[in-house]
């Protein structure tokens, strides 16, 4: 059964500071894997999908790469801003046709 | 551009009560389109998930039900809620062949 872990459940940096969030999962049979934000009572955002053959995603200052023999993800942050606060969610579509199986989370803050 | 929208944002209901949430995709078709609950200290889990219409797969066995009447309309509904089914509820759509998924705003459902 696929198990997703995030690593730190709760992260605070200051602001311009560069930051990495792990992502990790038992079974290294996936057909991608996807980085969401998700902001306090509201649903999630979309920020990259890694195709299993795929090992980096970029999207302007977020980079997530993906290592499927180990089981390992990250996500980098550069220059970290305020706003990029929020709770961050790693998932792996694995087995079921678009079965999304979450992490529980990073919760970030970013201070002024 | 593709949206989805979810209604209503917010519901209480008493336990024993009838349960209908409904979301809508626009802009694109024959999407897949899933159901998800995050309960408080737990992860997203899918529940449904249609890749089209009157198709309804199920993930786990639970007192809820979903049907998909239109190819853009996906209904969440319960004959008599229990208190366990109190948690945020997430509509996703997805384009077909490992594409990211897209969530609405949620509902957050709290059972009295």
């Amino acid at each position: 059964k696929q198990e997703v872990t995030q690593i730190p459940a709760a992260l605070s940096v200051p602001e311009g500071e560069n930051l990495v969030l792990n992502c990790s999962f038992t079974d290294s049979a996936i057909y991608n894997l996807q980085w969401f934000r998700q902001d306090p009572g509201k649903g999630l955002t979309s920020l990259l999908l890694i195709q299993s053959s795929q090992r980096e995603q970029t999207s302007g200052r977020l980079n997530a790469s993906l290592d499927k023999s180990s089981g390992r993800s990250t996500l980098y942050i550069a220059a970290s801003q305020p706003g990029d606060s929020a709770t961050y969610l790693c998932a792996v579509e694995s087995g079921s046709q678009g079965n999304l199986i979450f992490g529980k989370g990073t919760k970030l803050s970013v201070k002024p | 551009s593709q949206t989805i929208h979810q209604w209503p944002a917010t519901l209480v209901q008493p336990v024993g009560s009838p349960l209908s949430l409904e979301c809508t995709v626009e802009g694109t078709s024959n999407p897949n389109l899933y159901w998800y609950r995050q309960a408080a200290g737990r992860g997203l889990q899918l529940l449904f998930y249609s890749v089209g219409i009157g198709q309804i797969s199920s993930e786990v066995p639970q007192n809820l039900s979903a049907s998909r009447p239109q190819d853009r309309q996906f209904i969440l509904s319960s004959k008599k809620l229990l208190l366990s089914d109190s948690g945020f509820y997430l509509c996703a759509w997805s384009r077909v062949g490992n594409q990211p998924q897209h969530f609405g705003d949620g509902t957050r459902l709290s059972i009295l």
